[in-house]
């Protein structure tokens, strides 16, 4: 039972447009939420986060929303670099659990140039 | 040291085997966790340390796993018997302390042949 899902393995950007890459979650305890960026052969690295108290959250070019009625969440990037090109792991922690975190299973990012 | 290293990056290991994966945390950081990620999903928490104490085991797959961490730093990652299912990249992450942002190690890849 995957409770947080990212339907899109792949979404293919020309530079300087927008890239949206959308995660889903079923759990209502989550309360904190995390976007991760992984390059080949690295782990992956903390990009942006929000908390469920929030809707938004912006970071330079990275912004992340936050329906809570919907239960989805968005990263925003404006405008795409060709070194956004990544895989991006959505991830979600409950409060009585803040130690772990549930990842979706990515979405890989290429940006055109 | 500067980032969380683990050893060895690859690993591979005939059935029924034990193997012991190692992990390096951040020096300042308090709380060190396991993940197991499978191809072309996202990291599966297995468990966690905050220094040497382990409070939450409930993620390893079976009693064939185990983790110790006897000083607070360095951690090893044990499987005995290993079995095919357990071909995965195993990730290490430490933060300073429990909710706080964790930074992941390059991975080790184990192939169980």
């Amino acid at each position: 039972d995957q409770q947080v899902k990212q339907n899109s393995p792949s979404l293919s950007v020309q530079e300087g447009r927008i890239s949206i890459l959308n995660c889903d979650y079923t759990n209502s305890m989550f309360d904190y939420f995390l976007w991760y960026k992984k390059y080949p052969a690295e782990g992956p690295t903390f990009l942006i986060s929000i908390s469920s108290i929030k809707d938004k959250n912006e970071d330079g070019r990275f912004t992340v929303f936050l329906n809570k009625s919907a239960k989805h969440l968005s990263l925003h990037i404006v405008p795409s670099q060709p070194g956004d090109s990544a895989v991006y792991f959505c991830a979600a922690r409950r409060m009585d659990s803040s130690y772990k975190l549930i990842f979706g299973s990515g979405t890989r990012l290429l940006v055109r140039p | 040291g500067a980032g969380v290293s683990q050893s060895p990056r690859y690993k591979v290991t005939k059935r029924g085997q034990d193997v012991t994966l190692r992990c390096d945390p951040i020096s300042s950081h308090a709380t060190l966790y396991w993940y197991q990620q499978a191809l072309g999903q996202g990291p599966e928490f297995l468990t966690y340390f905050n220094y040497e104490a382990q409070p939450d085991k409930s993620g390893l797959p079976s009693d064939r796993f185990s983790a110790e961490r006897p000083e607070g730093s360095i951690s090893t990652l044990t499987i005995q018997r290993t079995e095919q299912r357990d071909s995965a990249m195993y990730r290490c992450a430490s933060s300073l302390q429990e909710n706080t942002e964790a930074f992941f190690g390059q991975g080790t890849r184990l192939t169980v042949v």
